[in-house]
């Protein structure tokens, strides 16, 4: 059974920083690229990054270019997401989710940023 | 960016009946688009990958259509636990978008 188990959200003040990890099981990780989404408070989805089963393509969105690094570990079948200066508009409920038509999502871990 | 325009935004809908969502996208994406179900305090689910390929576990009352800018997901003889939000999602081009979502509710 596939699985993506999010962590490391929680309440940060703005200005400091956070590392998400998705562990991942049930599939063989290390041929699939991956997947961040958040979904702020009674808002709707949005795409944050992408990178590729070999970590040779990585992308983010506008709003978190330079702040957020994405990257995985295929030997630990996990999957990170590195938040710095993050800022109240960044406060959401984060997912990993598996390929390009985002097939299996984790059950979402929150990020609070406010003082 | 490439814009995802849902229609309806919120649909009332009777048990049973046919319920159908658009999608319209700002350029051409082929069949680079995939449909979601999300219920309250749930992980999106997928529905439909690649504008028409069906999934496994999902009811087949559940179909997709369409290419290039329009597309539509069709939900026959809607069931009480079909009410959810529905978003399409496009994986064409970076960055990725989704449209605005589409609330389903049962009368």
């Amino acid at each position: 059974e596939v699985q993506l188990v999010e962590s490391g959200g929680g309440l940060v003040q703005p200005g400091g920083s956070l590392r998400l990890s998705c562990a991942a099981s049930g599939f063989t990780f290390s041929t699939y690229s991956m997947n961040w989404v958040r979904q702020a408070p009674g808002k709707g989805l949005e795409w944050v990054s992408y990178i590729s089963s070999s970590s040779s393509d990585i992308h983010h969105s506008d709003s978190v270019k330079g702040r957020f690094t994405m990257s995985r570990d295929n030997a630990k079948n996990s999957l990170y997401l590195q938040m710095n200066s993050l800022r109240a508009e960044d406060t959401a409920v984060y997912y990993c989710a598996r390929a390009s038509s985002l097939d299996y999502w984790g059950q979402g871990t929150l990020v609070t940023v406010s003082s | 960016e490439i814009v995802l325009t849902q229609s309806p935004e919120f649909q009332s809908v009777t048990p049973k009946e046919k319920v159908t969502i658009t999608c319209r996208a700002s350029q051409s994406i082929g069949s680079s688009l995939h449909w979601y179900q999300q219920k309250p305090d749930q992980s999106p689910k997928v529905l439909i990958k690649y504008a028409s390929q069906s999934i496994s576990g999902v009811p087949s009352r559940f179909s997709g259509s369409g290419s290039g800018t329009d597309f539509t997901l069709t939900i026959n003889s809607l069931e009480a636990e079909d009410a959810a939000t529905y978003y399409c999602h496009q994986s064409s081009t970076l960055p990725q978008t989704f449209g605005q979502g589409t609330k389903v509710e049962i009368k």
